[in-house]
């Protein structure tokens, strides 16, 4: 079975540092891209980070650029999120998702349950 | 960056009955590949997002064949053919033919 499970949210102040954690199991993890997706409180989906399949290619949501970096140790199975310099906007359930292929482009096809990042002083 | 809005923004469909949700695009979501990479989401209740169709018309696995998506330009429909309970939540399309990759703001489908 597919599967994506987040790890490492949690309550942090505005101006730290939280990492993200997504293990994955169930299918070959390098073969494919994968993203980070959250949803603020209330609020619709927005895309924040991707990566390809090997890790040499990162992309960003403008809202992230400089203060989160997206990467993933294939031997793992495992995706990361380093998220610094949190404002109280990034409050937010993230989630995992895996892409169809392996640069990214044909949707996201598999969703971790998401985690909760509150920043808040 | 592509700006995707969706309409209605909210929709309260009979069961039985069908339902359709748009989504446009600010520009063109054809791909130097010759694909279009438009993609619908389901989020059900306290649930997260699934997969339901990619590039524009292809349903995933598991997907009842009541779902279909189709293409105008850069107008795009999800269409329910007869609407069940099950199918109450908040829909989404998405492009990932450009960077950033953008989301409509959702549509949310209840049941009367």
């Amino acid at each position: 079975e597919v599967q994506l499970l987040e790890s490492g949210g949690g309550l942090v102040q505005p101006g730290g540092s939280l990492r993200l954690s997504c293990a994955a199991s169930g299918f070959t993890f390098s073969n494919y891209a994968m993203s980070w997706v959250r949803q603020a409180p209330g609020k619709g989906l927005e895309w924040v980070s991707a990566i390809s399949g090997g890790g040499a290619d990162t992309y960003y949501a403008d809202s992230v650029t400089g203060r989160f970096t997206i990467s993933r140790d294939n031997s793992k199975n495992t995706l990361y999120l380093q998220m610094n310099s949190l404002r109280a906007e990034d409050t937010a359930v993230y989630y995992c998702a895996k892409a169809m292929h392996y640069y990214g482009r044909g949707g996201l096809d598999v969703w971790g349950q998401g985690i909760t990042v509150p920043v808040s002083s | 960056d592509i700006v995707v809005t969706q309409t209605p923004l909210s929709l309260s469909v009979t069961p039985g009955q069908p339902a359709s949700i748009s989504c446009k695009s600010s520009q063109s979501l054809l791909h130097g590949d010759g694909k279009t990479y438009l993609s619908w989401y389901l989020q059900k209740p306290g649930q997260s997002p699934q997969f339901l169709i990619n590039e524009v018309s292809n349903r995933f696995s598991g997907v009842p064949d009541r779902f279909s998506g189709s293409e105008s330009g850069t107008d795009f429909t999800l269409k329910i053919s007869r609407v069940e309970a099950e199918d109450v939540g908040v829909y989404y399309c998405m492009q990932s033919t450009e960077l950033p990759w953008t989301f409509g703001q959702g549509t949310k489908v209840e049941i009367k």
